[in-house]
C-alpha cells in the first residue's frame, strides 16, 4: 500500500476564485487519479494524471476547468478553476496498485460560497 | 448502460450480528468487483474484492458473494463490530474499448449498535 496525503484538507472559497489541491504519495506510482464526490453522490473520476504526459479527462470534465499537473512520480496537483457553488465537493486523489485496487488520500473538502 | 446500484442508503445492525450489504449491477460486462469502506473525513479504504470467475471470497470477518446470474453481489460482515460503522461502497470494473472503467455505487451507511 501507500501513504497518500492531500493539502488542504478543507477550504472555503469564494465563487470565481481557483483552488489548487496537492496530492503526495510516499512511493513512486505511474498513474494517479483525481475523483470528486459531490453531496449525496458517488465517486466520479475527473481525470487520470500520468507522469510525463497530459492528463486524460473523463466525459464532462475539461482541462480548462480542472487543470492537472504531474511533475514527478510521487506528486500531482488538481486546480479547480473559476469556482461556483456547484464545485462544492470532496476531492480525492488515488493511486492504483495490483489487483485493480485504488488507494485514496484523505480527501479535500471544498465549500464554494 | 453500466451502473452499480446500492439500493439501501443505510443499514443498522446489532453488535455481534451479521451485516449484509447489497449491490446490483446492470451489465454482464462487469468482471471485477470491489468493496470499500469510508469513515468521515477520510478517503475510502479497500476491503475485499472478487473476480467474476469466482462466487465467493473470504477475508477474516468479511465475505463477498457474487451471483452472476442475478447480477448481484453482497458483503457479509460477521460478527459486526461498532468500528465497522462507516459508509460502504461497491465498485466494479468493465472493459470499455481500450480502457477499463471503474464504476461506483452510491454507498450504504452501516451503523453497528453496541
Amino acid at each position: 500500500s501507500a501513504v497518500i496525503s492531500q493539502k488542504p484538507s478543507r477550504d472555503i472559497c469564494q465563487r470565481g476564485t481557483s483552488l489548487t489541491i496537492q496530492c503526495q504519495v510516499d512511493s513512486q506510482v505511474t498513474m494517479m487519479f483525481w475523483y470528486r464526490q459531490q453531496p449525496g453522490q458517488s465517486l466520479t473520476l475527473i481525470a487520470t494524471a500520468n507522469q510525463g504526459s497530459e492528463a486524460t479527462y473523463e466525459s464532462g470534465f475539461v482541462i480548462d476547468k480542472f487543470p492537472i499537473s504531474r511533475p514527478n512520480l510521487t506528486f500531482s496537483t488538481l486546480t479547480v478553476s473559476n469556482m461556483s457553488p456547484e464545485d462544492s465537493s470532496i476531492y480525492l486523489c488515488s493511486v492504483l496498485f495490483g489487483g485493480g485496487q485504488h488507494h485514496f488520500g484523505p480527501g479535500t473538502r471544498l465549500l464554494v460560497l | 448502460d453500466q451502473q452499480v446500484k446500492q439500493n439501501s442508503p443505510s443499514l443498522s445492525v446489532q453488535e455481534g450480528r451479521i451485516s449484509i450489504l447489497n449491490c446490483d449491477y446492470t451489465n454482464s460486462m462487469f468482471d471485477y468487483f470491489l468493496w470499500y469502506k469510508k469513515y468521515p473525513a477520510e478517503g475510502p479504504t479497500f476491503l475485499i474484492s472478487i473476480s467474476s470467475i469466482k462466487d465467493k471470497n473470504e477475508d477474516g470477518r468479511f465475505t463477498v458473494f457474487l451471483n452472476k446470474s442475478a447480477k448481484h453481489l453482497s458483503l457479509h460482515i460477521v460478527p459486526s463490530q461498532p468500528g465497522d460503522s462507516a459508509v460502504y461502497f461497491c465498485a466494479a470494473y468493465y472493459n470499455a474499448g481500450n480502457n477499463r472503467k471503474l464504476i461506483w455505487g452510491l454507498g450504504t451507511s452501516l451503523a453497528v449498535n453496541p
